[in-house]
């Protein structure tokens, strides 16, 4: 089955700094990825996907990298603001199954 | 707000009782899912309902059930309850069961 990590399970960044958050999945016929951003008592919230058949894609202010070569993908957050601050997950979805499993996420601290 | 609505936010009770959560998903979607989010699991998908039939099933517990009514909101039981399964039970939906998650802010389940 897919298998979802993020390498840090804490990120500390000051305002303004750009914040790279990683995140590795085992499951080489994984073809859809999501980012998502979970803040205090809030469910998670979309941030930005990419299909497997892209190496890049960029949103407002955010950027996924995917490196399927090495199963890897990258969140990254330019300009990072204190309204960052919170825990970043990563999905992966593979097979057409639609159900992504998560990885455990990693806690952004943006400190101004 | 979202626009999945989950009821109620905050439920505490003692082990071996039984608790129904509840799910209306975002108007105009056909699909629910419930994840449940523990300190050391991360989010695990429990079971994925369309349209009132199962579509999905997860790591959900032989205690644990679910089902989604003609009026698309759906209800997960928990009975027989133990420490460990205190938790934050998410509901998400999508408008056809592919993409395009919307999550709820979530149940905080404490047992006592």
């Amino acid at each position: 089955g897919e298998s979802v990590g993020l390498h840090l399970p804490t990120l500390s960044v000051q305002e303004g700094d750009n914040s790279i958050i990683n995140c590795a999945y085992s499951n080489s016929a994984s073809d859809y990825f999501i980012w998502y951003k979970q803040e205090s008592g809030k469910g998670p919230q979309f941030i930005i996907d990419i299909r497997s058949n892209m190496d890049k894609r960029q949103g407002q202010r955010v950027t996924v990298l995917l490196n399927k070569t090495v199963k890897h993908l990258s969140l990254q957050i330019a300009a990072t603001q204190p309204g960052d601050s919170a825990v970043y997950f990563c999905a992966g979805e593979s097979g057409g199954s639609y159900i992504p499993t998560f990885g455990r996420g990693t806690s952004l601290i943006v400190h101004p | 707000d979202s626009g999945v609505t989950q009821t109620p936010k905050h439920l505490i009770t003692a082990t071996g009782q039984r608790v129904t959560l509840r799910c209306s998903p975002r108007s105009g979607d056909l699909s629910v899912y419930w994840y449940q989010q523990s300190l050391d699991q991360g989010l695990q998908f429990l079971i994925q309902y369309y349209n009132g039939e199962e579509r999905a099933k997860g790591n959900i517990l032989e205690r644990f059930s679910a089902q989604q009514f003609p009026d698309l909101h759906s209800e997960l039981n928990l009975s027989s309850l133990e420490l460990g399964d205190s938790a934050l039970y998410f509901c998400a939906s999508t408008p056809d069961g592919f993409y395009g998650y919307t999550f709820g802010s979530g149940t905080r389940l404490t047992v006592v």
